[in-house]
């Protein structure tokens, strides 16, 4: 089946150190998501992206679907930047398959 | 615009028992999406439901079903609860079958004693 694999599955830094997170998937993607799930478990659009590059802010995205992988960038990062990140991607299946997540902690 | 809303935020059964969960879609989509995520897990795809009928569901039983109402919200309805059946349901809605970008709500944690 498709996976959606995401490293590294822990990340600990302090406050104002910049990160990359990367999703491999296995499969050609129609669309990729990236997702903050907050304390209290909901999932926050970061980025819509299913090729090339985009940013908000201190974050940014990359994607490159011929070689089926994304990544995320957080640069400054904050103590509100903690979290889980997901990768979810659509198949042509019509659904998102979510990765196994990075959880982030920034400590201050 | 209103945001994906969902109801009720906290719930405890016990096994055997029925839950139902409710979902307001986002202004202007019309397509729901319902995803459990086990603790420590990424979310699964349950179902979809687009103009009341339901498109594609993912591997759960059919002792999991849904509706989705003529005004786009929608309902996860979970028979013989099980212990494996506590987690966060998350709804999203899109626009279009397409999948498109979704939006998710806050979820509703189910705790299943």
């Amino acid at each position: 089946g498709i996976q959606v694999e995401q490293s590294p599955p822990d990340l600990i830094l302090q406050e104002g150190a910049n990160s990359t997170l990367r999703c491999n998937f296995s499969d050609s993607v129609n669309n990729l998501q990236w997702f903050h799930q907050n304390p209290w478990g909901q999932l926050i659009n970061l980025f819509y992206i299913p090729s090339g590059t985009k940013q908000n802010g201190r974050l940014s995205a990359t994607t490159v679907a011929t070689e089926r992988y994304s990544l995320l960038y957080i640069s400054s990062s904050q103590t509100t930047d903690s979290g889980v990140y997901f990768c979810a991607g659509d198949f042509g299946n019509e659904k998102l398959t979510f990765g196994t997540g990075t959880r982030l902690t920034i400590i201050p | 615009e209103t945001g994906v809303t969902q109801s009720p935020t906290h719930l405890i059964k016990t096994r055997g028992q029925q839950v139902t969960l409710r979902c307001s879609s986002q202004s202007g989509h019309n397509t729901v999406s319902w995803y459990q995520q086990a603790l420590g897990q990424g979310p699964q795809f349950i179902f979809q439901y687009y103009r009341e009928e339901e498109n594609g569901r993912g591997n759960f039983p059919p002792r999991f079903s849904g509706l989705q109402f003529p005004n786009y919200s929608s309902e996860l309805n979970v028979n013989a609860l099980e212990l494996d059946d506590s987690a966060l349901y998350l709804c999203a809605s899109s626009t279009g079958l397409n999948t498109g970008e979704l939006f998710f709500g806050e979820g509703s944690r189910l705790t299943v004693l």
